[in-house]
C-alpha cells in the first residue's frame, strides 16, 4: 500500500496568514492526489484534485502543487471558516489511501 | 441537488452484522462508481470499498476482504454495504462518497453525512 505522510500534524495561525501543508508519498503517484478539509462533526470535502485541480465553488484562496512523491497546499489568506482538519489522499492505485492529517488552528 | 444519505449505523456486539444503505439523489446515480469511507474517531479516513457505476467490478480494502460486501441497486438509487464478523475495530463513522469517474476509484466529490457503527459488548 502507498503510505501518505503529511506535516506538519498540527498548526497554529492567524486569520489573513498564508498556509502551507505538505503530503509525501511513498512512492511516486504522479499527479494522483487529492486534498479535503473537514469541520468537526461534518464530512470531509474535496477541495483540490488532481494536485492542482480546484474542486467547482471551492475559494480561490485555496492552490495545490506538486507531483511525483511532493505536494503541497497552500492557503493564501486565512479566513476564520478555514480552521479545520486537512487530508491528502493518493488515487493512483488501490487502495485508496489518506494522510494522517493536518489540523489547522486558531493562534 | 447532489446528495446522498446513509442510514442503518447503530451498536452491534463482535461478531454481529449491520447492513449500512446508502440512497443517492441528485445524479445519475448508474454514471458513478461509488465507496463507503470510514474514520475511527479521532483519526484520519480510511477507503473501505468501492463497486464501479455498473456493479460489475468491487473492490476492498485488505481489513475488510471476506466480510464486508458492497452492492448497489440502480433501480432504488441505493448503495449498500454488508458488514459480518464485526469486530471492535470496525467501529468508525462510515461514509458513503460518490466517485468522479464510472469505472475508476478515485476523487470523492460528494460525501454523506455519515452513519456511526460501533462494535461493542
Amino acid at each position: 500500500d502507498i503510505q501518505m505522510t503529511q506535516y506538519p500534524s498540527s498548526l497554529s495561525a492567524s486569520i489573513g496568514d498564508r498556509v502551507t501543508i505538505t503530503c509525501r508519498a511513498s512512492q511516486s503517484i504522479s499527479r494522483s492526489l487529492n486534498w479535503y478539509h473537514q469541520k468537526p462533526g461534518k464530512a470531509p470535502e474535496l477541495l483540490i484534485y488532481a494536485a492542482s485541480s480546484l474542486q467547482s465553488g471551492v475559494p480561490s484562496r485555496f492552490s495545490g502543487s506538486g507531483s511525483g512523491t511532493d505536494f503541497t497546499l497552500t492557503i493564501t489568506s486565512l479566513q476564520p471558516e478555514d480552521f479545520a482538519a486537512y487530508y491528502c489522499q493518493q488515487s493512483f492505485i488501490l487502495p485508496l489511501t489518506f494522510g494522517g492529517g493536518t489540523k489547522v488552528e486558531i493562534k | 441537488e447532489v446528495q446522498v444519505l446513509e442510514s442503518g449505523g447503530g451498536l452491534v456486539q463482535p461478531g454481529g452484522s449491520l447492513r449500512l444503505s446508502c440512497a443517492a439523489s441528485g445524479f445519475t446515480f448508474n454514471n458513478y462508481a461509488m465507496n463507503w469511507v470510514r474514520q475511527a474517531p479521532g483519526k484520519g479516513p480510511e477507503w473501505v470499498s468501492g463497486i464501479s457505476g455498473g456493479g460489475d467490478s468491487t473492490y476492498y480494502a485488505d481489513s475488510v476482504k471476506g466480510r464486508f460486501t458492497i452492492s448497489r441497486d440502480k433501480s432504488k438509487n441505493t448503495l449498500y454495504l454488508q458488514m459480518n464478523t464485526l469486530r471492535a475495530e470496525d467501529t468508525a463513522v462510515y461514509y458513503c462518497a460518490k466517485d468522479s469517474g464510472s469505472s475508476s476509484f478515485d476523487t470523492f466529490d460528494i460525501w454523506g453525512q455519515g452513519t456511526m457503527v460501533t462494535v461493542s459488548s
